[in-house]
């Protein structure tokens, strides 16, 4: 099983609907993210968690919402979606022992709205 | 405004050769960097870092080269397979923050047999 699973794998909804995409991991990691990568843009930083009772705003949070619901759960939520949130999106976690350090991805959904 | 840049957005070398992959940034407070390859349909995967105290680090075909007092960091693979053939993604943190890293933009490394 893979340390860090995202589902679903792809997605295409429609302009206006709510989707939620999910992240669970096996890593016992506390740090979790979530980024979109668009092609020439890179990977941006949408929300992060260091742990269960903290979220954080990053780069793009506009149009999204987040949920940690345990330490192995991370959540992205797309309150009425458009089609400029189509990209690929990645979870992905970190252990807070800087020895360690170093992000594990997902293997990402890629999101298409219509 | 780009903290971290990679101005190449493609390379492509040919197999046995060396590829350069350059990086460049802009926070003097960056003390951790690394190197991240993605293939198509994967995330991205840890591949090699460099701490600020140190000037090189060597993984097999994979040396990172930092130069503090220009803001710029290399990727060298030698000798280039077509299995290298990825996007690499620069991203540096600095001690102290929040520990988020900031990624560049990513150069797609295409490897010819």
């Amino acid at each position: 099983d893979a340390d860090v699973t995202q589902t679903p794998r792809n997605r295409i909804t429609k302009t206006g609907k709510r989707i939620m995409l999910e992240c669970s991991q096996t890593k016992g990691h506390d740090r979790m993210y979530w980024y979109r990568q668009d092609p020439g843009l890179g990977l941006r930083l949408i929300y992060y968690s260091f742990d269960v009772k903290d979220i954080n705003k990053g780069e793009i949070s506009d149009g999204y919402s987040v949920s940690r619901q345990a330490q192995a759960k991370f959540s992205l939520s797309l309150e009425s979606a458009i089609p400029n949130q189509t990209a690929l999106y990645f979870c992905a976690t970190s252990d807070s022992d800087r020895e360690n350090y170093g992000y594990t991805f997902g293997s990402g959904t890629r999101l298409t709205v219509v | 405004d780009q903290q971290v840049k990679q101005n190449s957005p493609s390379l492509s070398v040919q197999e046995g050769r060396i590829s350069i992959l350059n990086c460049d940034y802009t926070n003097s407070m960056f003390d951790y960097f690394l190197w991240y390859k993605k293939y198509p349909a994967e995330g991205p995967t840890f591949l090699i870092s460099i701490s600020s105290i140190k000037d090189k680090n060597e993984d097999g075909r994979f040396t990172v080269f930092l130069n503090k007092s220009a803001k710029h960091l290399s990727l060298h693979i030698v000798p280039s397979q077509p299995g290298d053939s990825a996007v690499y993604f620069c991203a540096a943190n600095y001690g102290g923050s929040q520990g988020n890293l900031i990624f560049g933009k990513g150069t797609k490394l295409s490897v010819k047999p």
